[in-house]
């Protein structure tokens, strides 16, 4: 069964050290999505990604985070300089098209930032 | 405004009863997607359901079943008989076209099932 990968699983990082985080959705889906849990927290969203860009961000999503669909399958999510307040799980999402709900969810990215 | 409400943060049943999780949901769309996800222990996100606003049909699915009533926004799920491997956090979700489609979440039951 296809399914959202990603990588690392785990990751520590120094504060104001750059984070990246990566993403293989499943092949054929449009909507790709990017979501974070604080420990013991709601999932959250982050951004939303459809055709190359942007579709819609959060407030979250501020000038430090940034999104690249590089090659085609890769995703990923870039911190640039991490606060200790960015430690949490990330999610990345994706979706087949507009009108099928359903997200499918990678195991998540738990990154803590010392 | 979009939102999920699940009003329990925490539930714990001994193994055998059958417990039910709440959902209240607030949405301005005619179309719009309702869910629920699991989060075990291990912390992935595992789906369960999708319920579309058109279909208010009632679904059960072993243990699992689910209430959709669009009079009282609520979308609540029952576990019947529940299990150990039951306990985790569950999430009730929603999607509609307000928000750009973006799944919003409510902020979870920790539902703890004893031996």
């Amino acid at each position: 069964e296809p399914e959202v990968t990603q990588t690392p699983s785990h990751q520590v990082t120094q504060m104001g050290q750059e984070v990246i985080l990566r993403c293989v959705p499943i092949s054929n889906h449009l909507y790709f999505y990017w979501y974070r849990q604080i420990l013991g927290q709601k999932v959250e969203f982050l951004v939303s990604f459809y055709n190359n860009e942007i579709s819609e961000k959060s407030e979250i999503f501020d000038d430090q985070f940034s999104v690249e669909r590089p090659d085609g399958s890769n995703f990923t999510l870039k911190i640039r300089s991490t606060k200790l307040e960015d430690s949490a799980m990330y999610f990345c999402a994706s979706r087949p098209g507009l009108l099928t709900g359903e997200l499918f969810f990678g195991e998540g990215s738990r990154l803590t930032v010392l | 405004a979009q939102k999920v409400t699940q009003a329990q943060t925490e539930i714990s049943v001994v193994e055998k009863e059958d417990v039910t999780l709440d959902c209240v949901y607030e949405t301005r769309d005619t179309t719009y997607y309702l869910f629920w996800y699991k989060q075990p222990p291990s912390g992935e996100l595992v789906f369960l359901i999708r319920r579309n606003s058109f279909d208010e049909q009632n679904e059960i699915s072993g243990r699992y079943s689910w209430n959709f009533q669009k009079s009282t926004s609520s979308f609540n799920f029952t576990i019947t008989a529940s299990q150990v491997v039951d306990s985790a956090v569950y999430f009730c979700a929603l999607r509609g076209m307000e928000y750009g489609n973006k799944l919003v979440f409510g902020a979870g039951t920790i539902l703890r099932v004893k031996s």
